[in-house]
């Protein structure tokens, strides 16, 4: 079975750092470009960074560039968002998804994690 | 940056009835326009992709149009497991936005 699940939400003060991971699992991980999505308490889906399958692109919202960094570690299987100076707007539950091919231009977000909650407050 | 506009934001409906959501690019986006369904307390899941392709799996009910900017979401007979936050996306090229949702609402 196709999955992904996510680890590493948690409450950390604003100005802090966490760093967000994704188990992938089912399918060749190297061949699919991956994305973190987030979804602020009682707001809609907000697209936060993506990565190709090779890793050697990534792209991130404006709202997160410079501060978030998407990488990943394809011998694991494994996603990662380092999230730097962390702000109380970056309160959210954050998704990791598979996209449905090797880009994250052009192809879907097909299988989606649980999500981890992270909260940003003193 | 390409925004995508979602009307309604809301909408009641009642079992059976047929149900549209509107979602508008800010430019031309082609075909590349995705739907996604989140029941409440639930995971985002994949409709339909391609503005009318169905993910495998879903129901039939369903169907997408539209080209360009302008693009529809069609329940043809709403039933009540069809309750849940609407989201359109674009995914031509990053940043790959959301609309800001249309919640469906069952009577």
């Amino acid at each position: 079975e196709v999955q992904v699940m996510e680890f590493g939400g948690g409450l950390v003060q604003p100005g802090g750092s966490l760093r967000l991971s994704c188990a992938a699992s089912g399918f060749s991980f190297s061949s699919y470009a991956m994305t973190w999505v987030r979804q602020a308490p009682g707001k809609g889906l907000e697209w936060v960074s993506s990565i190709t399958g090779s890793g050697d692109s990534t792209y991130h919202a404006d709202s997160v560039k410079g501060r978030f960094s998407i990488s990943r570690d394809n011998s694991r299987n494994t996603l990662y968002l380092q999230m730097n100076s962390l702000r109380a707007e970056d309160t959210a539950v954050y998704y990791c998804a598979k996209e449905s091919g090797p880009y994250f231009s052009y192809y879907v977000m097909d299988v989606w994690g649980q999500g981890t909650t992270v909260t940003v407050s003193s | 940056d390409i925004q995508m506009t979602q009307s309604p934001s809301s909408l009641s409906a009642s079992v059976g009835d047929r149900v549209t959501i509107t979602c508008r690019a800010s430019q031309d986006i082609s075909h590349y326009l995705a739907w996604y369904q989140q029941k409440p307390g639930k995971v985002p899941k994949l409709l339909m992709y391609a503005a009318s392709t169905l993910q495998p799996g879903v129901s039939s009910r369903f169907s997408g149009s539209g080209s360009g900017t302008d693009f529809t979401l069609t329940i043809s007979s709403v039933q009540p497991e069809d309750a849940a936050t609407y989201y359109c996306q674009r995914y031509n090229f990053a940043p790959l936005t959301f609309g800001g949702g249309t919640k469906v609402e069952i009577k």
